[in-house]
């Protein structure tokens, strides 16, 4: 019954060594968000697509991108991880309504680590 | 600009004990809707409620209840006789609405609530 799915749950790479995070989701929702959360912090926006439309945040860093080959799924790639970019990756998703805020449902994160 | 503030950053309570999160928010809309979500350990942030700026009734799930105070730009969430499952950081966020490409949530902080056995 999951709904949102985040591979891996956790993800070690090196300084410097590309990584790519992946989502997935079973609910046929239009929007798809990627937020970036560091200890005892808020999640913090990175970007997001409404289908294959793509939102970049204004101070997302370059070294952040992002693809979504098709509805269910969505990539976070991180192309020079820094030791600054270890953190909690969360995905979620929403479908949107006009004259309201959508709900956003939440996959469980990938937890990064940099060494 | 819309701002989200918790003002505890950290409750401890004995189970059994009702404790209340309280949530203050700030916006220049007249048609918002407010969120609270819960991040146990694990990580995921799971939805609780949403609530519309034309909804002030209070609302209660179980031993979950939030009170929505337009008056004063609050949106509380009460948890009654508290479990050690409640443990968890808890999230109040705002959203605009007439967006059609997505919703934007501005976070609090989170109230890290420790509930002990």
């Amino acid at each position: 019954d999951a709904m949102v799915i985040q591979n891996p749950r956790y993800q070690v790479t090196q300084f410097g060594k590309p990584v790519t995070l992946s989502c997935s989701q079973t609910l046929n929702h239009n929007v798809m968000y990627w937020y970036q959360q560091k200890s005892s912090q808020a999640p913090k926006l990175l970007f997001h697509y409404y289908d294959k439309d793509f939102n970049n945040e204004a101070d997302t860093p370059d070294n952040f991108q992002s693809r979504r080959p098709n509805t269910s799924f969505c990539f976070l790639d991180i192309r020079s991880p820094g030791l600054g970019d270890a953190a909690m990756y969360l995905c979620a998703t929403s479908r949107p309504f006009l004259g309201r805020a959508d709900t956003q449902y939440f996959g469980p994160g990938t937890r990064l680590t940099v060494l | 600009a819309q701002k989200v503030t918790q003002a505890q950053t950290e409750i401890s309570v004995v189970e059994k004990e009702d404790v209340t999160l309280d949530c203050v928010y700030e916006t220049r809309d007249t048609t918002y809707y407010l969120f609270w979500y819960k991040q146990p350990p694990s990580g995921e942030l799971v939805f609780l409620i949403r609530r519309n700026s034309f909804d002030e009734q209070n609302e209660i799930s179980g031993r979950y209840s939030w009170n929505f105070q337009k008056s004063t730009s609050s949106f509380n969430f009460t948890i009654t006789a508290s479990q050690v499952v409640d443990s968890a950081v808890y999230f109040c966020a705002l959203s605009e609405v007439g967006r059609t490409s997505g919703s934007r949530l501005t976070f609090g902080e989170g109230t890290q609530l420790t509930v002990n056995p």
